[in-house]
C-alpha cells in the first residue's frame, strides 16, 4: 500500500524566517510523483510546488523549495522568508507515475506564521 | 491556470432528502475527474474517481448507492448524496484532471444534513 506521513501536526514560524515541513512516504513504485497542496482557510486546494521522482534536481518556486531524497522516501518543503500568508494547513500527496492516477495525502501540517 | 468550480458552496438539507453538487472544468476538458470528503482539521479522503462516460470507481468502504456520481460530459461531474443523513455533513471537494495529468481543485461544498 502507498501511504505518505506527515509528522508535524503544527509548526509555528515567525515572519521572514526559514521552516521545513516533512513528508515521508511509502512505495514500491519506481516513478511516481510527489506534491505539496496548501489549503488556507478559505479551504480552496491550492499546488505549491510538484516533484518527478525521475528527476534528481529539487524542484523550487520562488521561495518554496524542496528536499527531495529518493532512497530515503523523504519529500521535505521548504518556506523561505515567510509570509503571514503562508498560513494555511499543508499537504503532501504522492500519485504512481504514467498517467496521475489518484492522489494519495498525508495527514497535513497546520503551519502558522506569526508577526 | 486551469479552473474548476464547484455549485453549490455551501447547502443545508433535512435529512432524508438528496442532495446534488456539481463539478465543472470551466476552461479545460477533464475525462477525469476526483472526489473527496473532508472532515474538519482532517485530510482529504479519495471517495471515488469520475470518468466520462463510465462508470464511477469507489473506493473502499465508499456506499456507492449513497453517493450517486454520474460524469456525463467532460466538463461536467455530479455528486449525489442520497438520503442524506447527518452523518453525511462534511465538506466535499471535487478535483479535474486535465490532458497534462495536472490536477485542478474546485473551492469545495460544504454539506449540512439537520
Amino acid at each position: 500500500a502507498q501511504t505518505v506521513t506527515q509528522s508535524q501536526p503544527e509548526m509555528s514560524v515567525q515572519e521572514a524566517e526559514t521552516v521545513t515541513l516533512s513528508c515521508t512516504y511509502d512505495t514500491s513504485e519506481n516513478n511516481y510523483y510527489l506534491f505539496w497542496y496548501k489549503q488556507p482557510p478559505s479551504r480552496q486546494m491550492i499546488l505549491v510546488i510538484r516533484q518527478e521522482a525521475y528527476k534528481q534536481q529539487n524542484a523550487t518556486e520562488n521561495r518554496f523549495s524542496v528536499n527531495f531524497q529518493k532512497a530515503a522516501k523523504s519529500f521535505s518543503l521548504k518556506i523561505s522568508d515567510s509570509q503571514l500568508g503562508d498560513t494555511a494547513m499543508y499537504f503532501c500527496a504522492f500519485t504512481p507515475g504514467g498517467g496521475f492516477q489518484k492522489l494519495v495525502f498525508g495527514t497535513g501540517t497546520r503551519l502558522l506564521v506569526s508577526p | 491556470g486551469a479552473v474548476v468550480s464547484q455549485h453549490p458552496s455551501w447547502v443545508i438539507c433535512k435529512s432524508g432528502t438528496s442532495v446534488k453538487i456539481e463539478c465543472r472544468s470551466l476552461d479545460f476538458q477533464a475525462t477525469t475527474m476526483f472526489w473527496y470528503r473532508q472532515f474538519p482539521k482532517q485530510s482529504l479522503m479519495l471517495m471515488a474517481t469520475s470518468n466520462e462516460g463510465s462508470k464511477a470507481t469507489y473506493e473502499q468502504g465508499v456506499e456507492k448507492d449513497k453517493f450517486l456520481i454520474n460524469h456525463a460530459s467532460l466538463t461536467l461531474s455530479t455528486l449525489t448524496v442520497t438520503s442524506a443523513h447527518p452523518e453525511d455533513s462534511s465538506f466535499y471537494i471535487c478535483s479535474a484532471r486535465d490532458d497534462m495529468y495536472e490536477q485542478y481543485f474546485g473551492p469545495g461544498t460544504r454539506l449540512t444534513v439537520t
